[in-house]
C-alpha cells in the first residue's frame, strides 16, 4: 500500500522559513515523480512544485518561484519542500503527491503551515 | 495560465446520476483528471486522462470530454458521495486545479 506521510508543518513568523518533508512507503520512491500541493482554509487546490524521479528537473509555481526550493533524497524515501520568506498568504494545508504522467494517484494528509505574528 | 472553471455547488437525492462540468479556458487534449476530497481528508484520484477509472474507484464513476470541456459522472449517487470534487489539468503548464464543486445530497 502507498503511504505518503509529511511532517515539518507549524506555526511561524512572516519572513521565516521551515522545511517540510514526505516520507514514501510501498512503492519504489525513486521511480516516479513527485509533487507538492497546497490548500488554503476553506479554499482550493494549488499545485506549487514538481520534482523528475532522479532530480534532473524541478518546476515551481509563480507564487513560489525563488522562494520554495522541492528536492528528493532516494535514499531515504523522502521529499522535502524548503519553504523561506513566508508570507502571510503561504498559509495553507502543504500535500504530497505521487506523480504518474501528470496526475496525482496517491497523496500524504497533509502538513499544516500558519504563517501569522 | 489555464483557468478550470466548475460550478461552486451541487444538490441532489440519493440514487439519481449527477453530472459536474469542468471548462478549461484553453485546450488540454484529454489530461484532465478529477479528485474527490471529503471534509477533513487529503483529496483522491477518480478519474485520470479524462475517461479512465482509477484503482478502487467504484464504476458508478465516469469521465468524458476532451479539448475544453469535460464531464464527471456518478450513477447513481450515494450518501458516501458527499465531497468536493476537484477537476485538474496537466496538458498546460503550470498544472492548475478547479475551484472545486461541493456536492450536496438532499
Amino acid at each position: 500500500e502507498v503511504q505518503l506521510v509529511e511532517s515539518g508543518g507549524g506555526l511561524v513568523k512572516p519572513g521565516s522559513s521551515l522545511k517540510l518533508s514526505c516520507v514514501a512507503s510501498g512503492f519504489t520512491f525513486s521511480s516516479y515523480g513527485m509533487h507538492w500541493i497546497r490548500q488554503a482554509p476553506k479554499k482550493g487546490l494549488e499545485w506549487i512544485a514538481l520534482i523528475y524521479y532522479d532530480s534532473s528537473n524541478k518546476y515551481y509555481a509563480d507564487s513560489v518561484k525563488g522562494r520554495f526550493t522541492i528536492s528528493r533524497d532516494n535514499s531515504k524515501n523522502t521529499l522535502y519542500l524548503e519553504m523561506n520568506s513566508l508570507r502571510s498568504e503561504d498559509t495553507a494545508m502543504y500535500y504530497c503527491a505521487k506523480d504518474h504522467y501528470g496526475f496525482m494517484d496517491a497523496w500524504g494528509q497533509g502538513a499544516s503551515v500558519t504563517v501569522s505574528s | 495560465d489555464t483557468v478550470l472553471t466548475q460550478s461552486p455547488a451541487l444538490a441532489v437525492s440519493p440514487g439519481e446520476r449527477v453530472s459536474i462540468s469542468c471548462r478549461a479556458s484553453e485546450g488540454v487534449n484529454s489530461y484532465m483528471h478529477w479528485y474527490q476530497q471529503k471534509p477533513g481528508q487529503q483529496p483522491k484520484l477518480l478519474i485520470y486522462k479524462a475517461s479512465n477509472l482509477a484503482s478502487g474507484v467504484p464504476a458508478r464513476f465516469s469521465g468524458s470530454g476532451s479539448g475544453t470541456d469535460f464531464t464527471l459522472t456518478i450513477d447513481p449517487v450515494e450518501a458516501d458521495d458527499t465531497a468536493t470534487y476537484f477537476c485538474q489539468q496537466s496538458w498546460n503548464d503550470p498544472y492548475t486545479f478547479g475551484a472545486g464543486t461541493k456536492l450536496e445530497l438532499k
